[in-house]
């Protein structure tokens, strides 16, 4: 059974960071695409990252570029979201999920909250 | 970016309608289009991928279709645990995007 577990989220200032992490389990990691994708509160869905297999392609949507990092390491099957200059709008319950071109399996997700 | 409008926002339906959602690209995507479901605090599921294949385990009732940059998303007879919030996605490009969803309430 596929498993994505999101952890790291929390309450944090304008300005400040908090690192995501994303344990995955049940299929073979370093085969498959990752990404992050998130949802303000009462809102739609936004696609936010995503890396390849290997980790040799990123992308990010305009809106995170130069502020948030996206990486993984297959030897521990999982995905990070670094998150650096946190404003108010990121705030948002972040989700993880495998990455087929599509988003087949998605994980419950983790809240961060920017507020000061 | 590509911009993906869906319409209606909010549907209003009873057990048993046909009910259709739409959705619009802003430049054509071929058939690279998803459609997911989501009810309130949970993670959406995906429903159907390359516009018209259906997910494994996902009831016939659901069916997708389209292409370019027209797309619809089908429920044949709508079931209570159908009442939910539903999207679309196009993958044709970064960054990938959503439609601003349409939710499904209970007439």
């Amino acid at each position: 059974e596929v498993q994505l577990v999101e952890s790291g989220g929390g309450f944090v200032q304008p300005g400040g960071s908090l690192r995501l992490s994303c344990a995955a389990s049940g299929f073979t990691f370093n085969s498959y695409w990752m990404s992050w994708v998130r949802q303000a509160p009462g809102k739609g869905l936004e696609w936010v990252a995503n890396i390849k297999e290997d980790g040799s392609e990123i992308h990010y949507v305009d809106s995170v570029k130069g502020r948030f990092t996206i990486s993984r390491d297959n030897a521990k099957n999982s995905v990070y979201l670094q998150m650096n200059s946190l404003r108010a709008e990121d705030t948002a319950v972040y989700y993880c999920a495998r990455d087929v071109s599509w988003t087949d399996y998605w994980g419950r997700g983790t809240l961060v909250t920017v507020s000061s | 970016d590509i911009q993906m409008t869906q319409s209606p926002s909010t549907l209003s339906a009873s057990v048993g309608d046909r009910v259709t959602i739409t959705c619009r690209a802003s430049q054509s995507i071929s058939r690279w289009l998803a459609w997911y479901q989501q009810k309130p605090g949970k993670a959406p599921k995906l429903l159907i991928y390359k516009a018209s294949t259906l997910e494994s385990g996902v009831p016939s009732r659901f069916s997708g279709s389209g292409s370019g940059t027209e797309f619809t998303l089908t429920i044949s007879s709508l079931q209570p645990d159908d009442f939910a919030t539903y999207y679309c996605q196009q993958y044709n490009s970064y960054p990938r995007t959503f439609g601003q969803g349409t939710k499904v309430e209970i007439k």
